[in-house]
């Protein structure tokens, strides 16, 4: 079945990194993404990576795909306490029309 | 000004009673969702529309309806409310140049009592 599973909660120190961890399980992936929520907000899509693509990096974040695994990563450089929110990991697979499953999202707390 | 909007964004109400929660995108996107989130669960899609003509279940259909009365504007109603439907929902819209990327509305907060 299709399942994207990631903890629940990661809290570090202010300029420390964050690595948010998820797995997936259907190997038809074709966008893989991480959402930020913020609180009282809705998701906003914070990065992606093409199934095709091992790694990817944009300012302080880096994406990490490793299909053999079905594993994804996100990692934040000099985590502040502005990066204080709700991690989704979310896969698109082609189903006939695309579908988008998340997961249940982990709470990164970062403590000054 | 947002690109995906919700009405209300609380909303109170008891048991038994109808209820509609409205979304509008000014995106442009053929494509509209609606999910429920509540804590531990992450989101579960409820409904799901790919155009004006085409209305498909999620996951969680059960007790929930929807219309999509025109490409901009999809509303997703309660029939007879229970306290399980107490949740956060959220409206979302994906098509054109982002593929699959989604854009969320602000979500509204429903409290059933």
């Amino acid at each position: 079945g299709e399942d994207v599973e990631q903890s629940l909660f990661l809290s570090v120190r202010e300029g420390d990194s964050s690595v948010i961890n998820c797995t997936y399980t259907d190997s038809s992936s074709t966008y893989l993404y991480w959402y930020k929520q913020e609180p009282g907000a809705g998701l906003q899509l914070l990065t992606y990576i093409f199934s095709n693509m091992d790694m990817k990096q944009d300012q302080r974040l880096t994406v990490l795909l490793n299909k053999k695994d079905k594993h994804l990563s996100l990692r934040i450089a000099d985590t502040q306490t502005g990066d204080s929110a709700i991690y989704f990991c979310a896969e698109s697979i082609n189903t006939g029309g695309f579908k988008t499953i998340f997961g249940a999202g982990t709470r990164l707390f970062v403590k000054a | 000004d947002a690109d995906v909007t919700q009405t209300p964004r609380n909303r109170i109400t008891k048991t038994g009673k109808r209820i509609m929660l409205e979304c509008s995108q000014t995106k442009g996107h053929d494509r509209m969702y609606w999910y429920r989130q509540d804590p531990g669960l992450g989101l579960r899609l409820i409904y799901y529309s790919f155009d004006v003509k085409d209305i498909n279940k999620g996951e969680i259909s059960d007790g929930y309806s929807v219309s999509r009365q025109a490409q901009a504007k999809f509303s997703l109603s309660l029939e007879s409310a229970i306290p399980n439907q107490t949740a956060l929902y959220f409206c979302a819209t994906s098509g054109g140049t982002s593929g699959e990327t989604q854009y969320f509305g602000p979500g509204t907060r429903l409290l059933v009592l």
